[in-house]
């Protein structure tokens, strides 16, 4: 079974500076996909940012960007020029690609990310 | 655009009430996901309908029933509400099991 762990319950970051959120994650699998949502307080959850795989550039979404490194299992969202709507719960998430029965994502525990003005 | 609708908001059920809960997507999706949302925890799969007349158990499903009513709705039921199934219930949708999931604003249920 899959498994991601965010290791930081809780982040800071002075508003237009740069924060850096951790994700890892285990899996046998070589072909998947991997997401990071944001949550903020109204709940909605929305997606940020999403990774494939077998694609070994980096996605981009304007202030959002990921690393991701396959080898080490490790899926890190970086959110440049923070600003106070960043606010929110960040859930990284897993889905395997090998379809019917294999739909489900996998959630971390999410990390608590807050703005200082 | 509506996306995902989920009704209600919020619930209050006492031990052994029955209840569902309604989800509806207007974006022709065919995949459908019951999710559950714990304090501290990440978001787990009750059940899932890959397609219209499809569903299957997901990582948590003892004490639920799902129904795919038509390609647009699929209802979550709590028949016999425990507190174990106070939670943040969020249904989600996709157009096929690859694609992304949108997700709708949830139900927050406490079960007294």
């Amino acid at each position: 079974a899959q498994t991601v762990t965010q290791s930081q319950p809780e982040m800071s970051v002075q508003e237009a500076e740069t924060v850096t959120l951790s994700c890892t994650y285990d899996t046998s699998e070589s072909d998947y996909y991997l997401f990071w949502y944001k949550q903020p307080p109204s709940r909605q959850m929305i997606l940020v940012i999403r990774q494939e795989a077998y694609k070994q550039q980096n996605a981009t979404e304007n202030r959002f960007s990921v690393n991701f490194q396959k080898a080490a299992k490790s899926f890190s969202l970086k959110i440049s020029d923070s600003q106070l709507g960043d606010a929110a719960m960040y859930f990284c998430a897993y889905r395997s690609a090998l379809g019917f029965g294999n739909e489900k994502l996998t959630f971390g525990t999410g990390t608590r990310l807050t703005i200082i003005p | 655009n509506a996306g995902v609708t989920q009704t209600p908001k919020f619930q209050v059920l006492k031990t052994g009430q029955s209840m569902t809960l309604q989800c509806a997507q207007d974006m022709n999706h065919n995949s459908m996901y019951w999710y559950r949302q714990d304090p501290g925890m990440g978001l787990r799969l009750i059940y899932y309908s890959a397609s219209e007349g499809t569903t299957d158990k997901g990582e948590v499903p003892n004490g639920y029933n799902v129904s795919r009513l038509n390609k647009r709705e699929f209802s979550l039921r709590l028949e016999s509400a425990a507190p174990s199934q106070t939670s943040v219930y969020f249904c989600a949708s996709s157009e096929t099991a690859k694609n992304i999931q949108y997700f709708g604003a949830g139900t927050r249920l406490s079960v007294l």
